[in-house]
C-alpha cells in the first residue's frame, strides 16, 4: 500500500462512451501526475498538476480531460476513446515539485487497467 | 534530458546478491538518479534514489561512479518477489518529470 488508491481497477468502454478514473492520495501530497503505460511500451507521462494547477500536459489528445478539484484527488475523464487508448493508466503523487529529492519523490497507485473496445 | 541505458534482462540466482547496472553518460550535476520496479503491471515503487554519493535503505543500495555516469543498484539477498521489471531514472527537475525507459526484466531463479 503506498497510500494512492486508483478506481475503477479494471475498466472497459466503447468508443462512444464517457468514463472517468479516479485517483485519490492520502498521503497529504501537493503534486499529481497521470501517466499511461500501453503494452511492451515505457511509462508514459501524460498531466502534471501541482498545488491544483496544471502544470504540464504532454501533449496528449483533447480526449482526455483531467481534473483536479483539491490536491487529494485526480480525475481523468475520457471520452470518444480509440482502441489503441487501452493501457494502464497510472496516477502518482509526490509532496511537491520543487527539486529537492526529498519532497520529489513519486509514489503510485495501482493503476487502472482500460479496455477499449 | 539525462537518458539512461539498462540491460533488457538479467537473470539471479536466489539468495544471491543481483547487481542491476544503469548507464547515464549525459546527467547533469543536478539531476538526481532514481530507481523503481514494476511487479507485473501493479504501479511502479519506489525503491532509492541518490545524487553522488552511496545510498542505503532497508530494500536496496545504490552505489554511484565518482563521474556520476553510472549506477548500480543492488538488491543484497535476491527472492522470488524481487522477480519484477526495474527502472533506472535521472529525474528532470522541471516540475519533476520522471522519464521511464524500458528498465530491466530481472529473473530470480530458485
Amino acid at each position: 500500500e503506498t497510500g494512492v488508491t486508483q478506481t475503477p481497477r479494471h475498466l472497459v468502454m466503447g468508443m462512444t462512451n464517457k468514463k472517468s478514473l479516479k485517483c485519490e492520495q492520502h498521503l497529504g501530497h501537493n503534486a499529481m501526475y497521470w501517466y499511461k503505460q500501453s503494452a511492451k511500451k515505457p511509462l508514459e507521462l501524460m498531466f502534471v498538476y501541482s498545488l491544483e494547477e496544471r502544470v504540464e500536459n504532454n501533449s496528449v489528445p483533447s480526449r482526455f480531460s483531467p481534473e483536479c478539484p483539491n490536491s487529494s484527488h485526480l480525475f481523468l475523464h475520457l471520452h470518444t476513446l480509440q482502441p489503441e487508448d487501452s493501457a494502464l493508466y497510472l496516477c502518482a503523487s509526490s509532496l511537491g515539485t520543487s527539486g529537492r529529492a526529498s519532497t520529489d519523490t513519486q509514489y503510485f497507485g495501482p493503476g487502472t487497467r482500460l479496455t477499449v473496445l | 534530458d539525462a537518458k539512461t541505458t539498462q540491460p533488457p534482462s538479467m537473470d539471479c540466482a536466489e539468495g544471491r546478491a543481483a547487481n542491476l547496472p544503469c548507464n547515464h553518460s549525459t546527467i547533469s550535476g543536478n539531476e538526481y538518479v532514481y530507481w523503481y520496479r514494476q511487479i507485473h503491471s501493479q504501479g511502479p515503487q519506489y525503491i532509492i534514489h541518490g545524487l553522488k554519493n552511496n545510498e542505503t535503505n532497508e530494500m536496496a543500495s545504490l552505489i554511484i561512479t565518482e563521474d556520476r555516469k553510472s549506477s548500480t543498484l543492488i538488491l543484497p539477498h535476491a527472492t522470488l518477489r524481487d522477480t519484477a521489471v526495474y527502472y533506472c531514472i535521472v529525474r528532470v527537475a522541471d516540475f519533476n518529470k520522471f522519464y521511464f525507459g524500458s528498465g530491466t526484466k530481472l529473473n530470480v531463479k530458485p
